[in-house]
Order: structure tokens, then C-alpha cells, then sequence
């Protein structure tokens, strides 16, 4: 089974970075499909981006598009999600997560299984 | 973007208690098609994939069903531990979207 270990909170000013990494063990990081969610206090989940293996490419939500980045150190089995010009409605918990294939008639789509536990990030003046 | 909306936003229910949650998408999804529980302060568990598929050590309690638009996730008798929230997720295209949860509370 999969084990996912992120990185420790992070407490950031308006405007500042974050850089989010996320390690996996029990399994080799070229074998898997590293995707991101986050979830701000008291709301539901959002996705925010990942690789997408049809594509063989980084997939960003619109939202995120010029302020998030989502890389890999396959040598460090390591996936890290960064995320730049943050605003206090970046603060949440970060959540990177394993997406494994089911494919029909040769197309392939990606649903979540296994989940790190979760990194706070709070943005605040 | 797929809308997904879950119904009821919470429910009441006992242990023991035989508790179905509704979700729909805005347009047809095929069976690509999650669920999750979530309780406070943990990460998200994967449940159900493909609609009807249970991911490895579920119990057999859940289960789900549903193609195209309706969904259901349905659990068989509710247990202490099963107290919690639960969303659908659409991964048919991108940008994959959640619904926005059922709380299951006594």
C-alpha cells in the first residue's frame, strides 16, 4: 500500500510562496500519479492540479493557471505542489493524492485512492 | 465545468440505521464517478471508484450505484465509526469537481 508524507504547516504573509512536498514510500514515484486538493476550513474539497498520463502533462485548475506549479524529484520519490502570490483565501489544507487507471475501449481516466495526510497552509498579514 | 450536487447536505440517522446519500451531475458522467469520507481534522478516505467499485479494505457496508447523471452511495447499517462526511467526486473530465458534501451525524 501507498504512503504519502507531507511536509509540516506553513504560516505565509500576502504575496509570499509556499512550496508543499509530499513523500512517498512503499512504492516508486515514477509508478504513480500524484495529483492535489485543497480544502479551506469549513468547505468542501477542491481539485487544484496534477499529471495527466493521456496527455503525459501537468493539468492545472483554471484558477490556479500562473500561480501554481506541481513537480516531481523522482530521484527523492518526492512530489511538491508550489503555489505563488498567495492570498488569504489560499489558507487551507493542502492534500496531495495517488490516481490510479481504470480504461475502457483504450481510454483511460484517473480516480483518487490513497491520500497524505494533509498540510496546513495559513496565509495571514 | 461538471457541477456535482449532493443530497441531503446532512442527515440524522442511528447506529444501525440504513443511510443513502444522492448525487447528481450537471451533465452525464458515464459511472466515472467517487465517493469519500472525510472526518474532522483527517485527510480524505477513498471509498468507492467507478460508481459501484469498493476500494481495497471497505467494508462491505458500502456500497453505490448510478450512470450517467444519478448516483447513490448507500450504507447498509450505519456503525459509530461511520459518522462523517461524505463526498462524490466526477473524474470523467477535468477539471475534476467534488460535491459539496453530506454530514451523517446522530
Amino acid at each position: 500500500q501507498v504512503h504519502l508524507v507531507q511536509s509540516g504547516p506553513e504560516v505565509k504573509t500576502p504575496g509570499a510562496s509556499v512550496k508543499v512536498s509530499c513523500k512517498v514510500s512503499r512504492y516508486s514515484l515514477t509508478a504513480l500519479t500524484i495529483h492535489w486538493v485543497r480544502q479551506a476550513p469549513g468547505i468542501g474539497l477542491e481539485w487544484m492540479g496534477g499529471f495527466d498520463p493521456e496527455h503525459d502533462k501537468i493539468i492545472y485548475a483554471q484558477k490556479f493557471q500562473g500561480r501554481l506549479s506541481v513537480t516531481e524529484d523522482t530521484s527523492a520519490d518526492t512530489a511538491y505542489m508550489e503555489m505563488s502570490r498567495l492570498r488569504s483565501e489560499d489558507t487551507a489544507v493542502y492534500y496531495c493524492a495517488t490516481a490510479s487507471d481504470v480504461c475502457r475501449r483504450g481510454v483511460c481516466r484517473y480516480y483518487f485512492d490513497y491520500w497524505g495526510q494533509g498540510t496546513l497552509v495559513a496565509v495571514s498579514s | 465545468d461538471i457541477q456535482m450536487t449532493q443530497s441531503p447536505s446532512s442527515l440524522s440517522a442511528s447506529v444501525g440505521d440504513r443511510v443513502t446519500i444522492t448525487c447528481r451531475a450537471s451533465q452525464d458522467i458515464s459511472n466515472y464517478l467517487a465517493w469519500f469520507q472525510q472526518t474532522p481534522g483527517k485527510a480524505p478516505k477513498s471509498l468507492i471508484y467507478s460508481a459501484s467499485n469498493l476500494q481495497t479494505g471497505v467494508p462491505s457496508r458500502f456500497s453505490g450505484s448510478g450512470s450517467g447523471t444519478d448516483f447513490t452511495l448507500t450504507i447498509s447499517s450505519l456503525q459509530p465509526e461511520d459518522f462523517s462526511t461524505y463526498y462524490c467526486q466526477q473524474f470523467y473530465s477535468f477539471p475534476w469537481t467534488f460535491g459539496q458534501g453530506t454530514k451523517v451525524d446522530i
